[in-house]
């Protein structure tokens, strides 16, 4: 079993709709969860840190779910900007495990 | 000021041409790493450096050779190398490990 799976998608939008997916992790003693977006042919950025209580940050609400051991991305009021890979990041022991990655589109 | 550089940003290289690449970050930063991506993957984690030390070595084979001359720097030695190995190479560096880490702009490298 991977450490961390995603469903790779394509999630294909319009612009302003709402787009959600989860992350699963199969380490329980997983310690820190992160997304990072990466475009085409460029690096992954931090998108947010992922913490127990949830976090918001604009338009991106994540949510950690430490009994079900999975994370989750959701984002509102989708722009074209928006299309990317978004990556799952689980750390253990300091190490940092990625997911293959879930690709939104979001079209006009 | 969140920015990893890296240099260069494309390297065509031969078989048996030697190589280096660097990475530099001014954010203070203590742990520094180096991964592999391919095409349509997750980057793959290639070195850790820890305050200057290396701390992981993903069984890397030795034809990749990293080097930390200062906490500022990464260096990554490239001697042999074979076309599986054409890839992007990124840099990233994050407070401490197991912190968020910053990435970046990487090499895309192609061997021939």
């Amino acid at each position: 079993r991977k450490e961390v799976e995603q469903d790779p998608g394509p999630f294909n939008v319009p612009e302003g709709a709402t787009v959600a997916f989860n992350c699963t992790y199969s380490n329980s003693a997983s310690q820190s969860f992160f997304w990072y977006r990466q475009d085409c042919r460029k690096e992954p950025k931090l998108l947010m840190s992922v913490y127990s209580s949830g976090n918001e940050d604009g338009r991106f609400t994540a949510q950690l779910n430490r009994a079900s051991q999975y994370i989750s991305l959701l984002i509102r009021d989708s722009k074209l900007s928006d299309s990317a890979t978004y990556l799952c990041v689980v750390t253990y022991d300091y190490k940092l495990s990625f997911g293959a990655g879930t690709t939104v589109t979001v079209r006009a | 000021d969140t920015e990893v550089t890296q240099t260069p940003k494309h390297l065509v290289m031969g078989m048996t041409n030697k190589k280096s690449l660097k990475c530099e970050q001014h954010m203070g930063h203590r742990a520094m790493y180096w991964y592999k991506q391919k095409a349509k993957k997750p980057p793959e984690l290639m070195f850790v450096y820890s305050y200057e030390k290396l701390s992981i070595n993903e069984s890397v084979p030795s034809r990749f050779s990293p080097e930390c001359p200062n906490s500022s720097l990464l260096n990554l030695h490239l001697h042999a190398l074979q076309p599986e190995d054409s890839a992007l190479y990124l840099c990233a560096s994050s407070q401490d490990e197991g912190y968020e880490q910053y990435f970046g702009p990487g090499t895309r490298l192609t061997v021939t």
